[in-house]
């Protein structure tokens, strides 16, 4: 079955550090999206990407994050200047038609020290 | 804005039904879903239901909506200790390109 791929399963960063969560989506997917949960919280929508830009994104989107597709096959998020409260799992996911549910990879687990 | 609460612990016997619950707040949510978050792993589609359905069954999963209520169930039959696990309830609104996920619910299955 086809999967969404995640490299590295874990990322250990000092603050300030700029770091990229890597994705290799579902070759035939559209829609591209950055979650990212805290440890005993919420999973947090971070940003979707369609038709090579950003769709939507949220508060947690801020400067210090953008997202690239350079290739047609990876799909990276980049945190430019890490901080503490950056640390968290980091979650890539594709869906192939709108609103049929996504198919996640295993997640980036990023620890700033 | 858009919230999905669940409600976070549930434990049930092996054999027995478990009802994992949800409350969302956005009525123009036109797709729900539930996903299983197995350890050290990503989000699993299990299912999901269109707005204009009442209920959907996948063999042991059964999904009632009750829109007026903007509540959402998911009963596993027969609960195994394989489906032990954390499991999200999440929504998409018409027009939106994010779909919000609630805390989630851990499953907790005894032998």
């Amino acid at each position: 079955e086809p999967e969404v791929t995640q490299t590295p399963s874990h990322q250990v960063t000092q603050m300030g550090q700029e770091v990229i969560l890597r994705c290799v989506p579902i070759s035939n997917h559209l829609y591209f999206y950055w979650y990212r949960q805290i440890l005993g919280q919420k999973v947090e929508f971070l940003v979707s990407f369609y038709n090579n830009e950003i769709s939507e994104k949220s508060e947690i989107f801020d400067d210090q994050f953008s997202v690239e597709r350079p290739d047609g096959s990876n799909f990276t998020l980049k945190i430019r200047s890490t901080k503490l409260e950056d640390s968290a799992m980091y979650f890539c996911a594709s869906e192939g038609q709108s609103n049929y549910g996504y198919t996640f990879g295993s997640g980036t687990r990023l620890t700033v020290v | 804005g858009e919230d999905v609460e669940q409600s976070l612990f549930l434990s049930v016997r092996e054999g027995d039904s478990s009802v994992i619950n949800c409350t969302y707040t956005d009525s123009s949510s036109t797709y729900l879903y539930w996903y299983k978050q197995e350890p050290g792993a990503g989000l699993q589609l299990l299912t999901y239901i269109f707005s204009n359905m009442d209920m959907k069954q996948d063999q042991r999963l059964t999904v009632l909506l009750n829109k007026k209520d903007k509540h959402l169930s998911l009963r596993i039959a027969d609960t195994q200790t394989g489906d032990s696990a954390i499991y999200f309830c999440a929504e998409i609104y018409t027009g939106g390109f994010k779909t919000i996920f609630g805390a989630g619910t851990r499953l907790f299955v005894k032998a």
